[in-house]
């Protein structure tokens, strides 16, 4: 298994504003997904991108993954308070279950 | 994507006691796992629960204190035994395809105080 590395830990914006967290891993991957918790709660799933993709939308979130940089960033536009949350990136290389880093820790303040 | 819903929600116990977590969901899957998160961390996978054999523990884990059960594709149970104060966390059950190329998707989790 291995285990993304989000960056940065916190970070803390104003409503509005657009919300940019990265990840790094280290070997090759199948795709790489990322979730979002509020606190105390379960993991929500955002996306899947795959290893072929380069970028993927939905709605607000846009992601892109670098294959060759063994990197992916989640942006999120015009951010909303209830956005504040712990957003998490896993990736896989497809025959093992998911590990996780410590997160990414957004705060939007209105 | 796949509906999960674990009972209960959340729970305060006494230590020494055990806690029975069920894991439900809405559709014929796979793979199903189970995550601890303890308070301030990241989530730490504890096992996977296959379907009519014994679950396969990670390292650090162990079947006497997380017996788990895995009756058929849509029901997985996580026991929390001999509890301690170390034990609060919230437990989160996850499903996932055989291939692990698919969405891994998770439930509301239970928040487990030891008192």
């Amino acid at each position: 298994s291995q285990q993304g590395e989000e960056d940065p830990q916190a970070l803390s914006i104003q409503e509005g504003e657009n919300a940019t967290m990265n990840c790094s891993y280290k070997t090759s991957i199948n795709n790489l997904q990322w979730y979002r918790q509020n606190s105390g709660r379960g993991l929500v799933h955002l996306i899947l991108i795959r290893s072929n993709e380069r970028e993927k939308h939905s709605g607000r979130l846009r992601v892109t993954l670098d294959t060759s940089k063994k990197s992916s960033s989640l942006l999120i536009t015009a951010s909303r308070a209830a956005d504040t949350a712990s957003y998490f990136c896993a990736p896989s290389s497809g025959n093992t279950p998911l590990v996780f880093g410590k997160g990414t820790r957004l705060s939007v303040i209105a | 994507s796949a509906v999960i819903s674990q009972k209960p929600s959340r729970d305060i116990c006494q230590r020494g006691t055990s806690l029975t977590i069920q894991c439900q969901v809405d559709s014929q899957v796979t793979m199903m796992f189970w995550y601890r998160q303890q308070p301030g961390q990241s989530l730490t996978l504890i096992a996977t629960a296959n379907q009519g054999s014994e679950a396969t523990y990670e390292s650090g884990f162990v079947i006497d204190k997380f017996p788990i059960s895995r009756p058929n594709l849509t029901f997985s149970t996580l026991t929390v035994s001999n509890m301690s104060p170390e034990d609060s966390s919230i437990y989160l059950c996850s499903v996932g395809a055989l291939d692990y190329l698919d969405e891994q998707f998770f439930g509301p989790g239970t928040r487990l105080t030891v008192l």
